[in-house]
């Protein structure tokens, strides 16, 4: 089974903190997700990254960054937490074709104060 | 252009009725219609998919209807229990480029 892991399940920030939210796969996955989840605004992707060192911006990048170093890992960063950034945020992963059928992780909830 | 438009928002249904929801789309160039399924807590995952050179896929009690023309799918649950009281993402995606997901739909199945 492929597995998805995120750092936390929880997290409290304050405004203006760096924030790192970390994602593992261990699947040997090329294509690697990062979303937010809001209450009626459903899934938003913020990042994704197609290979090592290569990212891509979604539709609501603004806020956040994102670093690809190894195949596995896909690291979020919030570089200076804001309150509107108070989320469900989601990693993803996907093998090269398709890239429809994504493997989510259990999400962690953030939360800046 | 790239929206998904899923409806209804939210719904509740007897055990044992069908559950239907159904999402639109503009693109042409979709190729690929998956559907998530997200219990509280969870990540989404995977329930279902379908491609366009068919007009329905079923698994079990959950099916996926495709009307290419109208540029319509829309996934039934039958006999729906308690325990497929979740949250359902449809999606599309055109070849290798990111998921467009509808917003979801609340399914409350209530014995």
């Amino acid at each position: 089974d492929v597995k998805v892991t995120q750092s936390s399940r929880y997290l409290v920030k304050r405004t203006g903190e760096k924030v790192f939210l970390e994602c593992v796969q261990d699947m040997d996955h090329e294509n690697m997700f990062w979303y937010r989840q809001d209450p009626g605004l459903g899934l938003r992707l913020i990042y994704f990254s197609y290979d090592v060192k290569m990212k891509e911006k979604g539709d609501i990048p603004e806020g956040y960054s994102v670093s690809r170093e190894k195949k596995e890992r896909f690291s979020l960063i919030l570089e200076s937490a804001s309150t509107n950034q108070t989320s469900m945020y989601l990693c993803a992963s996907s093998l090269g074709d398709p890239w429809g059928e994504q493997y989510f992780g259990p999400g962690t909830r953030l939360t800046v104060t | 252009q790239q929206q998904v438009k899923q409806s209804p928002q939210s719904l509740i249904v007897q055990k044992g009725g069908i559950s239907i929801i159904n999402c639109a789309y503009e693109n042409t160039a979709f190729d690929y219609f998956p559907w998530y399924q997200q219990f509280p807590g969870k990540g989404p995952a995977l329930l279902i998919a379908i491609r366009p050179d068919v007009s329905e896929k079923k698994e079990g009690r959950f099916t996926i209807s495709f009307n290419k023309s109208a540029k319509q799918f829309s996934l039934h649950i039958m006999d729906s229990q308690p325990g497929d009281s979740a949250t359902y993402f449809c999606a599309a995606i055109s070849g290798n480029t990111p998921l467009v997901f509808g917003k979801g739909t609340r399914l409350s199945v209530i014995a």
